[in-house]
């Protein structure tokens, strides 16, 4: 199966909000609730931001949140912080027993 | 503290076999399913392969099938990847991760770097 589709890059200044998108198909993303989102720093490991489409872990800021409509999932950052800057990775159950990855979004917080 | 860390990435031929370990500790192990993705350098993330919690089933990504084998030992909270007739499009830093019930990957390790290269 096909990597889910990302935008390469996404940006907005300080305070604003983003959204990057994530699409994939009725056999992966649109199938199943189990989209979930990473953030990874470069030379670090990725870490979860979002699960099972709109859940957010211990931790993780209420300006991440995480939605989905049809075949494409969506991640928003409210109030964008200069940390904030980082890759942005999509993921969904791919339907046969296997797990789908986008191709990663750079946010460039201006 | 919850803690994943892996070892045995190095540099191999093309051809040529490595295993990788993953060491856990801060949590019940044996509960959990366990994967393995890759990131090539300058690209994203690649799911590998998982492994339910007492391990009966595992899956294999297209790419890997046939040629690497994830397997785990609970009594030393080990996870590991067999990795033989390595390729360069195996190079990569190999994270393990910790499964939610769910969906998602909650704990990562730091990532181990594995080189194919003659």
């Amino acid at each position: 199966q096909s990597a889910l589709t990302q935008p390469p890059s996404a940006s907005g200044s300080p305070g604003q909000s983003v959204t990057i998108s994530c699409t994939g198909s009725s056999s992966d993303v649109g199938g199943y609730n189990y989209v979930s989102w990473y953030q990874q720093y470069p030379g670090k490991a990725p870490k979860l931001m979002i699960y099972d489409v709109s859940k957010r872990p211990s931790g993780v800021p209420d300006r991440f949140s995480g939605s989905k409509s049809g075949n494409t999932a969506s991640l928003t950052v409210s109030g964008l912080q200069p940390e904030d800057e980082a890759d942005y990775y999509c993921s969904s159950y791919g339907g046969s027993n296997n797990i789908l990855f986008g191709g990663g979004t750079k946010l460039t917080v201006l | 503290q919850v803690h994943l860390v892996e070892s045995g990435g190095g540099v191999v031929q093309p051809g040529r076999s490595l295993r990788l370990s993953c060491a856990a500790s801060g949590f019940t192990f044996s509960s959990y399913g366990m994967h393995w993705v890759r990131q090539a350098p300058g690209k994203g993330l690649e799911w590998v392969a998982v492994i339910w919690h007492d391990g009966s089933t595992k899956y294999y990504a297209d790419s890997v099938k046939g040629r690497f084998t994830i397997s785990r030992d609970n009594s030393k909270n080990t996870l590991y990847l067999q990795m033989n007739s390595l390729r360069g499009e195996d190079t990569a830093v190999y994270y393990c991760a910790r499964q939610l019930v769910t969906s998602g990957f909650d704990i990562w390790g730091q990532g181990t770097m594995v080189t194919v290269s003659s």
